[in-house]
């Protein structure tokens, strides 16, 4: 199985500043990389595919870099409604989800 | 655009077997893959399995021995069994479209299964 380990597990932001969440894979999944959104009570929303890839209607303040076993998710300059929790999730072998990343307000 | 609902039971006996629907509109449910994802209270997401249109599936070795995906096109909806229940399956059930066998999109909203007497 491949574990993803997720970075910091709380990030405490404000509006306006740039967040930089981690993920990292116990063993290279190439680019087989996707990020999603979750918010309180909603299902998570896709991000980003392919390490890099923006989802459909995803702005532009959101992108992702990386490949092999280092990923990293970047928000240019949080938004009020950016503040939730962030997973990380790969496909090689079988789908195994990071332990998310949480973006609060500071 | 292609919207996913679950459905199914909110209480379970320990035990006994869940059963969940998802029902695809908007979109044929032929020609991809569609998976069910757990998430228990507070915690991460767990995958539970796969099933393309044609029938054949993938699940998480963890749950394979309590685990069936079944699909039925003419109706546009998959289906998840799970046997043997326990408190820890306690968990809100997604299920979601598998696109190029590597990410999950979109999702449907989720229900919450509780195992409990």
């Amino acid at each position: 199985e491949i574990v993803l380990t997720q970075s910091p597990a709380t990030l405490s932001l404000s509006p306006g500043e740039r967040a930089t969440l981690s993920c990292r894979a116990s063993q290279s999944v190439s680019n087989y990389l996707a990020w999603y959104q979750q918010k309180p009570g909603q299902a998570p929303r896709l991000l980003i595919y392919d390490a890099s890839n923006r989802a459909t209607g995803i702005p532009a303040r959101f992108s992702g870099s990386g490949s092999g076993t280092d990923f990293t998710l970047t928000i240019s300059s949080l938004e009020p409604e950016d503040f939730a929790v962030y997973y990380c999730q790969q496909r090689s072998h079988w789908p195994t989800f990071g332990g998310g990343t949480k973006v609060e307000i500071k | 655009q292609v919207q996913l609902q679950e459905s199914g039971p909110g209480l379970v006996k320990p035990s006994e077997t869940l059963s969940l629907t998802c029902t695809v509109s908007g979109g044929s449910i032929s020609s991809y893959y569609w998976s069910w994802i757990r998430q228990p209270p507070g915690k991460g997401l767990e995958w539970i399995g796969y099933i393309y249109s044609s029938g054949s599936t993938n699940y998480n070795p963890s749950l394979k021995s309590r685990v069936t995906i079944s699909v039925d096109t003419s109706k546009n909806q998959f289906s998840l069994k799970m046997r043997s229940l326990t408190a820890a399956d306690t968990a809100v059930y997604y299920c979601a479209r598998l696109v190029a066998v590597a990410h999950f999109d979109p999702w449907g909203q989720g229900t919450l299964v509780t195992v409990s007497s």
